[in-house]
């Protein structure tokens, strides 16, 4: 069984560049949710996808966006860069929405 | 929105001490789960709870929900290094949306 990965480990950007961050859910899981977590704060949902459609979505503006693949892969975009983005952006996986998560690394991303 | 508070923010105890993390939410929760992240590591299920009053125990962690189903516990027996780590709350709300607490940061002096 393959857990959650994500790519890249970690990345630089400066404020006003677009990223993409790219995460491969765990083995039989259909559901894909990313999170923002702020040094020192719990993670924030920011949206979740199920079948390739969003599921649902946190309290984040409209350049946080996201895809589901078909092989229920995922990739979170993220224009117009502020230094607020600032933080690990993690992937979970679950199976039909369940509420067990499986999370991955994460993605440390720093905006200069 | 839902949110959930947690206290304490830190803590720190003696290797061998019991050490307990609250969970406290304004509204009623369809269940409540606990996650674990040691430092520079990711969220890490621990377990769910649903019904009211509902007690569950894992080795020496023992977690409860309460009978109002709006708060809930975590404790640690007899604590060890290997128990450093974050822990934190989640709530799951309209579809399987997961509001986290901010988390207890537990330090273990050997």
């Amino acid at each position: 069984e393959t857990g959650v990965t994500q790519s890249p480990t970690h990345l630089i950007k400066t404020r006003g560049q677009q990223v993409t961050l790219r995460c491969s859910s765990q083995s039989g899981h259909n559901t894909v949710s990313w999170y923002q977590q702020a040094l020192g704060q719990g993670p924030q949902f920011i949206f979740q996808y199920y079948r390739e459609e969003e599921n649902g979505r946190g309290n984040f503006p409209p350049r946080f966006s996201g895809l589901q693949f078909p092989n229920y892969s995922s990739e979170l975009n993220v224009n117009a860069l502020e230094l607020d983005d600032s933080a690990l952006y993690l992937c979970a996986s679950s199976f039909d929405r369940a509420d067990e998560q499986y999370f991955g690394p994460g993605t440390r991303l720093t905006v200069t | 929105g839902q949110q959930v508070m947690q206290i304490p923010q830190y803590q720190h105890v003696q290797e061998g001490e019991d050490f307990t993390t609250y969970c406290n939410s304004s509204t009623t929760l369809s269940n409540i789960q606990w996650y674990k992240q040691r430092p520079g590591g990711h969220p890490v299920f621990l377990i769910q709870l649903v019904k009211s009053g509902e007690v569950k125990k894992q080795k020496r962690l023992t977690f409860q929900f309460g009978e109002a189903k709006k708060n809930s516990s975590l404790h640690i027996t007899a604590t060890q290094t290997t128990d450093v780590g974050t822990y934190f709350c989640a709530a799951s709300g309209s579809a399987r949306q997961l509001t986290f607490g901010s988390g207890t940061q537990l330090t273990v002096l050997p």
